[in-house]
């Protein structure tokens, strides 16, 4: 089946500091691949997708690179900000799926301290 | 652009009873999903709808659950006979559909406790 799995949290770091989020995936054939992000108290939202192997998708600073070979989609950030604690989801469209609902991860907190 | 909106955005119930919630998507989307989530995991798909018609169901989706979207604007999801086990945050999603990975856009959630 299609899973995503993503490094537990909470994570915390300290403002300007380097940021990786671990996420693997199962599926079949290869699925668009997603992050979404969820502020205290508000929606998902998304942060970057790649819908094929080697896109890097990019916004706000984040990166991460669809890797076919390792079925990853790690995210990444040179330098977080307070702002920028919240949760994180690693999610993923499977390709055979026409009505295309995400398998989403378990999330990872981000908690950035100034 | 007002975004996806849900109502209630909180709802208490005692088990046993039936409760209502809606999702009003981004006015010009024509698919519209509903998913749910729990403290610590990510959301779970439910349902969607392409315009009006429900076309997948997970099977997460009791027989105490329904959904509808009578007119392919606003959707309702209603569960019979709460459990408490039915506790979660319920939401909604709307996209336009382009093609394969188009963007969905959430709504803030309903938070559904059961007693």
């Amino acid at each position: 089946g299609n899973s995503v799995t993503q490094m537990e949290g909470p994570v915390t770091l300290s403002e300007e500091a380097f940021l990786t989020i671990n996420c693997t995936y199962t599926a079949t054939g290869y699925p668009s691949l997603f992050w979404y992000v969820q502020y205290p108290g508000e929606g998902l939202q998304l942060l970057l997708k790649a819908t094929k192997a080697d896109d890097k998708g990019s916004n706000k600073g984040f990166e991460a690179t669809y890797r076919k070979e390792t079925t990853s989609f790690h995210l990444e950030k040179g330098s977080v900000q307070v702002s920028d604690s919240a949760v994180y989801f690693c999610a993923l469209i499977p390709r055979d799926n026409y009505g295309q609902n995400f398998v989403f991860g378990p999330g990872t907190r981000l908690s950035v301290l100034p | 652009d007002t975004g996806v909106s849900q109502n209630p955005r909180h709802k208490i119930t005692k088990r046993g009873q039936n409760v209502t919630f809606r999702c009003d998507p981004i006015s010009e989307h024509n698919r519209l999903y509903w998913y749910r989530q729990t403290l610590g995991q990510g959301p779970e798909f439910l349902t969607y709808f392409q315009n009006e018609a429900q076309l997948e169901k997970s099977r997460l989706l009791s027989d105490r659950f329904s959904a509808e979207r009578p007119k392919g604007s606003f959707s309702t999801l209603e569960i019979q006979r709460t459990e408490q086990g039915d506790s979660a945050m319920y939401l909604c999603a709307s996209s336009l559909e382009l093609g394969r990975g188009d963007t969905q856009y959430f709504g803030p959630g309903t938070r559904l406790t059961v007693l």
